[in-house]
């Protein structure tokens, strides 16, 4: 079957970093996505690999290792505001957008 | 409009009742998608459609049904309501066309089945 794995909550201060983990096994890969939903909204992009490596935009970072299926969200210089669910999910061999469950940030001043 | 909007924003409806929930998106994308999202668990995907006049049926289509007249809009139909469909629901829509096909987002819908 099809499987994405990240924890359920994480927990950091304001002003650090912090990296949220994300495995799979999937039918096929076709990318990975990482995005941040805040209570009662929708998901809204992030970020988008496709190719093994470190993709920087602005505070937040996404790696990809496929032959790991491996991947982790960077986020750098907390703030108040990124106390967020963050989601991984991957586009398989269908085309087809596989979620995780997501990860519960939790930012302390 | 700007992106896509979903109505209602909120449902509580009787069990055995039809309902529809309406997405429209103004951004020409081809692709669009029905999703739900239930606490502890990953968005599950319903119904999508890759473009006007065709539909598949994703993970969790049974007690739903969708049509896809045109490009714009994606109604997702429950024939006759039961609590476990209790939930909030997504449609979000994309360019599939792009490398990326990034989805994005309505505001979603809450919906109580009583």
């Amino acid at each position: 079957g099809q499987n994405i794995d990240q924890p359920t909550e994480m927990t950091a201060t304001e002003g650090a970093i912090v990296q949220i983990n994300c495995t799979y096994q999937t039918s096929g890969f076709n990318g990975l996505f990482w995005y941040q939903q805040h209570a009662g909204e929708a998901p809204t992009f992030l970020s988008y690999n496709v190719l093994d490596g470190l993709e920087e935009k602005g505070r937040f970072s996404s790696f990809l290792s496929r032959s790991k299926g491996y991947s982790y969200l960077l986020l750098k210089e907390l703030q108040m505001k990124d106390s967020a669910s963050y989601l991984c999910a991957v586009l398989d061999s269908n085309y087809q957008l596989i979620w995780g469950a997501g990860t519960k940030l939790i930012i302390k001043p | 409009i700007a992106g896509i909007t979903q109505a209602p924003t909120s449902q509580i409806l009787a069990a055995g009742r039809r309902m529809t929930l309406r997405c429209t998106q103004d951004m020409r994308h081809n692709a669009m998608y029905w999703y739900r999202q239930d606490l502890g668990l990953g968005l599950r995907l319903i119904h999508y459609s890759n473009t006007a006049g065709t539909t598949g049926k994703g993970e969790v289509p049974d007690g739903y049904s969708v049509s896809r007249a045109n490009t714009d809009d994606f109604p997702l139909t429950l024939a006759s309501a039961v609590p476990s469909q209790t939930s909030v629901y997504f449609c979000a829509s994309s360019d599939s066309d792009r490398a990326s096909n990034e989805q994005f987002f309505g505001p979603g819908t809450r919906l109580t089945v009583l």
